[in-house]
């Protein structure tokens, strides 16, 4: 079993649509958990971060960590043509960030 | 404020030649943390320099590749006698303190690619 998994996608939805992404994880011991998104040959840029279970709002985005369900989400509200990139869950333990493989999200005008 | 900046943005290698990768990191930060990122995969993590000290290296392989953090100038990450396998994207990342849970913020990225 992967460290971290991520549905690759792609997914693909209209303009103004609710995404929800997600990645589950096995290592009980992580304390920090990202979202990164990363457009086409682009490197990735921090969108959200959270310490611990919760849920933090920035936005259109939210980002959600369940550590009982070894489950993160994030959701972004009204979507646009410009959210259209790569997503990418990453989350820590010690200095070193374990990343998902990202999934591909699209939104269409 | 200048982000992280990594030259060459693209390296074409041949077999057995030598890759070389620079990365600045940000103004002020002193960790630079490299990352691979081959095709379909995620990025995984290679090694953690301070200034002058190697802190962790557990995701590097234990052959050809090698990292310095000097105390003048980038970080490198050195690629030996590459092989086809070597072509990837590989991502520079610093933070202006060590410790768990701190921010990364990463570059641009350099793509290798071997022939």
């Amino acid at each position: 079993q992967k460290e971290v998994e991520q549905d690759p996608g792609p997914l693909s939805v209209p303009e103004g649509a609710i995404v929800s992404l997600n990645c589950t994880y096995s290592n009980s011991a992580f304390q920090y958990f990202m979202w990164y998104r990363q457009y086409s040959r682009k490197g990735p840029e921090l969108l959200m971060y959270t310490y611990s279970s919760g849920n933090k709002e920035d936005g259109r985005f939210t980002a959600q960590v369940d550590k009982s369900s070894k489950y993160i989400s994030l959701f972004i509200r009204d979507s646009q043509p410009s959210d259209s990139a790569t997503y990418l869950c990453a989350m820590s333990e010690t200095t070193n960030l374990i990343f998902g493989k990202g999934t591909k999200l699209s939104v269409k005008p | 404020n200048a982000g992280v900046m990594q030259n060459p943005r693209h390296l074409v290698r041949r077999r057995g030649q030598e890759a070389r990768l620079r990365c600045s990191p940000m103004k002020g930060h002193s960790h630079v943390y490299w990352y691979r990122q081959l095709p379909e995969e995620g990025l995984k993590f290679m090694v953690y320099l301070q200034k002058e000290n190697i802190i962790d290296e557990s995701g590097m392989p234990k052959e050809r590749f090698s990292a310095e953090f000097p105390k003048e100038g980038p970080s490198i990450l050195r690629i030996q006698q590459v092989v086809r396998g070597d072509s990837a994207a590989y991502f520079c990342a610093s933070s202006p303190r060590q410790g768990v849970g701190e921010t990364q913020y990463f570059g641009p990225g350099t793509r290798l690619l071997v022939l």
